[in-house]
């Protein structure tokens, strides 16, 4: 079974800085899609990036990019110039590209909790 | 505007009341999925549903039941809640297989008493 790891239950970041939050994975499958989802303290679940495993190129929206190592089971996220709207915890998740079954279910990390300090 | 809908967003009950806590979107995905979340251990899920009259259980689906009988809607059952049942609730929905995405609802916070 799949498993994602995110091993900083909390970090913080001074405002206009840069933070990397960090997300690995276990895996035997070899296509299967990488998100980072953001919750504010509104609750929301608000889709930050999104990765396919088959793309070499790192996805950016933004603000927002990944450093996405596929051998190394290996998923980060890097805020660049951080804003105080940043601030909500950040879950890494899986989902098999495979059809059928628990296959297709999003596995997510335990989370992130990230601090903005102005 | 694309969206999925939970009912009801906040609720209180008490210990052996049956509740039903409602699920709707408007975007004509198949799959639909309901998650627990509770505090250090990020979101589990209870059960999903591939389409209609489809469905089976995730990593939690002790005291819980959900039915789909239509596409748009996937309720969760809580036949006789337990407080260990207090948590925040999400429903999700995707298409399958067209980039993977979720779209969740904006939750539901049950607590019982």
């Amino acid at each position: 079974a799949q498993t994602v790891t995110q091993s900083q239950p909390e970090m913080s970041v001074q405002e206009a800085e840069t933070v990397t939050l960090s997300c690995t994975y276990d895996t035997s499958e070899s296509d299967y899609y990488l998100f980072w989802y953001k919750q504010p303290p509104s609750r929301q679940m608000i889709l930050v990036i999104r990765q396919e495993a088959y793309k070499q190129q790192n996805a950016t929206e933004n603000r927002f990019s990944v450093n996405f190592q596929k051998a190394a089971k290996s998923f980060s996220l890097k805020i660049s110039d951080s804003q105080l709207g940043d601030a909500a915890m950040y879950f890494c998740a899986y989902r098999s590209r495979l059809g059928g079954g628990s296959q297709g279910n999003l596995i997510f990390g335990k989370g992130t909790k990230l601090s903005v300090k102005p | 505007e694309a969206q999925v809908t939970q009912n009801p967003r906040y609720l209180i009950t008490v210990t052996g009341k049956k509740l039903t806590v409602t699920c709707s979107q408007n975007m004509n995905h198949e799959y639909m999925s309901w998650y627990r979340q509770d505090p250090g251990l990020g979101l589990r899920q209870i059960y999903y549903s591939m389409n209609v009259e489809v469905t089976d259980k995730g990593d939690v689906p002790e005291g819980y039941k959900v039915s789909r009988k239509e596409k748009r809607n996937f309720p969760l059952i809580l036949e006789s809640p337990s407080p260990n049942q207090t948590s925040l609730y999400f429903c999700a929905s995707s298409f399958w297989g067209s980039a993977g995405e979720l779209f969740f609802g904006e939750g539901s916070r049950l607590t019982v008493l």
